[in-house]
């Protein structure tokens, strides 16, 4: 069945550092994929889209690839603040959207 | 950017309660949203897609009767819990958008407890 697989459940990382976070995807080729934002007891904030098409994608301090042969979208936070603390949800575009199980991101001081 | 507005966002009631929950898009026409079940620590699961004047679309394993969905205008479609039990209990969210690899905007999510 087609899956999205995001390996890491959580992830900690210094303020400042920058954040990489994997999405990979199985059993299918999506047309594009997207990264949500969920804070606790909110629903997703949509961040970035990258078509197949597009190996790299930028807004701000986040950048987005798509690599169609490793069949994986890393997603980055550079310069990371305590505020991006959050759960990063990666989705791929099916007949409907499939999306993985998040990685919690934690950014300390 | 597109706005996407959900109703109640906490809800707690007694078993056999029907719960009624609002998506509406506040600043753009929707002729499709779609609602999302999401429980602890997983991913959001697509329950149905809710089409403005027609019959909603449910996912396999969704019960349509359970689970009563309607789209009356472009901006509001609604999704009612009937006769809710313990195992309803569960964070439902909406979104709306999402045609020709747009993405979808998304509510604040409502949390239905069944006590």
């Amino acid at each position: 069945s087609q899956k999205i697989e995001q390996n890491s459940e959580a992830l900690n990382i210094q303020e400042g550092k920058t954040a990489t976070l994997t999405c990979n995807y199985t059993n299918y080729s999506p047309a594009y994929l997207q990264w949500y934002r969920q804070d606790p007891g909110r629903g997703p904030v949509f961040l970035l889209l990258i078509r197949e098409n597009e190996k790299e994608k930028r807004k701000e301090r986040l950048k987005v690839t798509f690599d169609t042969t490793l069949k994986q979208s890393l997603f980055h936070i550079t310069a990371s603040q305590p505020a991006d603390s959050a759960t990063y949800l990666c989705a791929g575009s099916a007949d409907k959207l499939i999306f993985g199980t998040g990685t919690r991101l934690q950014v300390f001081p | 950017g597109a706005v996407v507005s959900q109703h109640p966002s906490w809800v707690i009631c007694k078993s056999g309660t029907s719960v009624k929950i609002e998506c509406r898009s506040l600043d753009f026409q929707a002729t499709t949203m779609f609602w999302y079940r999401q429980f602890p620590k997983q991913s959001l699961m697509l329950m149905a897609t809710s089409n403005e004047g027609s019959k909603a679309t449910y996912e396999q394993g969704v019960e349509k009767d359970k689970f009563l969905i309607n789209h009356a205008s472009l901006t509001l479609s609604t999704l009612t819990v009937t006769s809710a039990h313990p195992e309803d209990s569960s964070f439902y969210i909406c979104s709306a958008g999402g045609g020709s690899n747009q993405p979808q905007h998304f509510g604040d999510g409502t949390r239905l407890s069944i006590l």
